[in-house]
């Protein structure tokens, strides 16, 4: 499968833990991208990523998060001290930049679904 | 106010009509529209994209966008069981420093056999 891969799937975890997801983008893809959606929510920006370089975060983005992409290949995104708000479907996209443009198409994976209870 | 405005449902048509899903955007400096369809649990699949004003037709979808009035639509025709899923429109700017997609709430369809 040549997708955008993300580990765990799912992933139940009690408040103030903290919880680490993968994300294995499209091989020959340089951009990658973190959304987080809640129930009958479109996906919202977390960050993105041009090979290991963090080029944007989002206000939503708050200090307990971090994302990592430290070889320009997979990125890891954690989360520490969860809270029961931060519940909800973490998806990772990849696409593509070229020398002079970027590409809008932005291939997302199956997405990691965390619970904090 | 969200930049890009979308109902979010439930749409519930007969097998075999044409389904019309829409969207407002506030932002004119948006260049592409996009349709991504999502199925329960899974990620968001692109389904097209357009880029300015104009139609784009794919099977039996058709994507068409109007810049002058900000709207977005989607039109799937023949509908199938097979089409239920939510629908999301999105957003994105290919410009420096502003490029990521901006979705809408998604709506939700179900095609009935």
């Amino acid at each position: 499968d040549t997708g955008v891969s993300q580990n765990p799937r799912h992933k139940i975890t009690k408040r103030g833990q903290n919880v680490t997801f993968r994300c294995d983008p499209i091989s020959e893809h340089n951009r990658l991208y973190w959304y987080r959606q809640t129930l009958g929510q479109g996906p919202e920006f977390l960050t993105y990523f041009q090979n290991e370089a963090q080029l944007e975060k989002s206000r939503l983005l708050s200090d307990r998060f971090s994302a990592e992409r430290p070889k320009g290949s997979f990125s890891t995104l954690e989360i520490q001290r969860t809270e029961q708000g931060d519940s909800a479907m973490y998806l990772c996209a990849s696409s593509l930049k070229e020398i002079d443009r970027v590409l809008p198409e932005a291939f997302f994976g199956q997405g990691t679904r965390l619970t904090v209870v | 106010q969200k930049e890009v405005e979308q109902d979010p449902g439930p749409l519930s048509v007969p097998e075999g009509a044409i389904v019309s899903l829409n969207c407002t955007y506030s932002n004119s400096a948006f260049q592409y529209f996009m349709w991504y369809r999502q199925y329960s649990r899974k990620g968001p699949e692109l389904l097209m994209y357009t880029y300015s004003s104009g139609n784009k037709e794919d099977g039996r979808f058709t994507a068409q966008v109007d810049k002058s009035s900000k709207y977005i639509s989607l039109f799937i025709r023949d509908s199938q069981p097979s089409d239920s899923a939510t629908y999301l429109c999105a957003t994105f700017i290919s410009n420096f420093g502003n490029e990521k997609l901006t979705f809408g709430t998604g709506t939700r369809l179900t095609i009935i056999p």
